[in-house]
């Protein structure tokens, strides 16, 4: 069973510039979630989507944004980045949302950005 | 307040021996989630356990165990028989009831080294 895959796995951008980062989740699993990871602020929770809605947005700026497709596939999109925008940022998928067991996050490899 | 806090950044714990990576939460909620998590140096997370906040036993998988006190609100994860491939960062995770969302909120981690 393929796991979460995401691209790219590293990219280098400057100060101003767009970004847009893919994430495909494990087959039948219709949550995705983003995070992203600094060693300063740790993993700060972006968003949620859930059947192509995002349900959950985590307290970042109009510039981080998302969509999730028919076939669950997401995209994130951070517009005029910023130095401070130099990090790792996970994606996860689980099967449901909401209190339904374990409903384990499965987080892909991360897509690593540096922005000069 | 935080809702995760991990107070170790670091651990040292000799080959085959047991540790213990503290976890304290805060809600308000009567219905949640703990997780921990592995992060090796690659990036990807990867689960380990689950306990919910109405298990009455605590969780168990293999070498990993939590120790779960829900009246002190800590979830601590106990790695018995620890081997080198154990070393990583660790980090807790809760989930709580009231969101319809799949929303964890995670603590800073512990990074877990094993001695040989």
């Amino acid at each position: 069973k393929a796991g979460v895959t995401q691209t790219p796995r590293y990219l280098i951008k400057t100060r101003g510039q767009q970004v847009t980062l893919s994430c495909s989740p494990i087959s039948g699993h219709r949550s995705v979630s983003w995070y992203q990871q600094t060693p300063g602020q740790g993993l700060q929770f972006l968003f949620e989507y859930f059947s192509e809605t995002q349900r959950n947005k985590g307290n970042f700026p109009g510039r981080f944004s998302g969509r999730q497709f028919s076939n669950s596939r997401s995209e994130m999109n951070v517009s005029t980045l910023e130095l401070g925008d130099s990090a790792l940022y996970l994606c996860a998928s689980s099967l449901v949302g909401g209190m339904r067991g374990a409903n384990v996050l499965t987080f892909g490899a991360g897509s690593r950005l540096t922005v000069l | 307040a935080q809702k995760i806090t991990q107070t170790q950044p670091g651990m040292f714990v000799q080959e085959k021996e047991a540790v213990t990576l503290d976890c304290t939460y805060d809600t308000s909620d009567q219905s949640y989630g703990l997780f921990w998590y592995k992060q090796p140096s690659s990036g990807e997370m990867i689960f380990l356990i689950y306990q919910g906040s109405y298990d009455e036993q605590n969780a168990t998988e293999g070498r990993y165990s939590l120790n779960f006190q829900k009246a002190r609100k800590s979830a601590n994860l106990v790695i018995s028989a620890s081997q080198l491939g154990d070393s990583a960062m660790y980090f807790c995770a809760m989930r709580e009831g009231h969101n319809t969302g799949n929303q964890f909120y995670f603590g800073t981690g512990t990074s877990l080294t094993v001695i040989p």
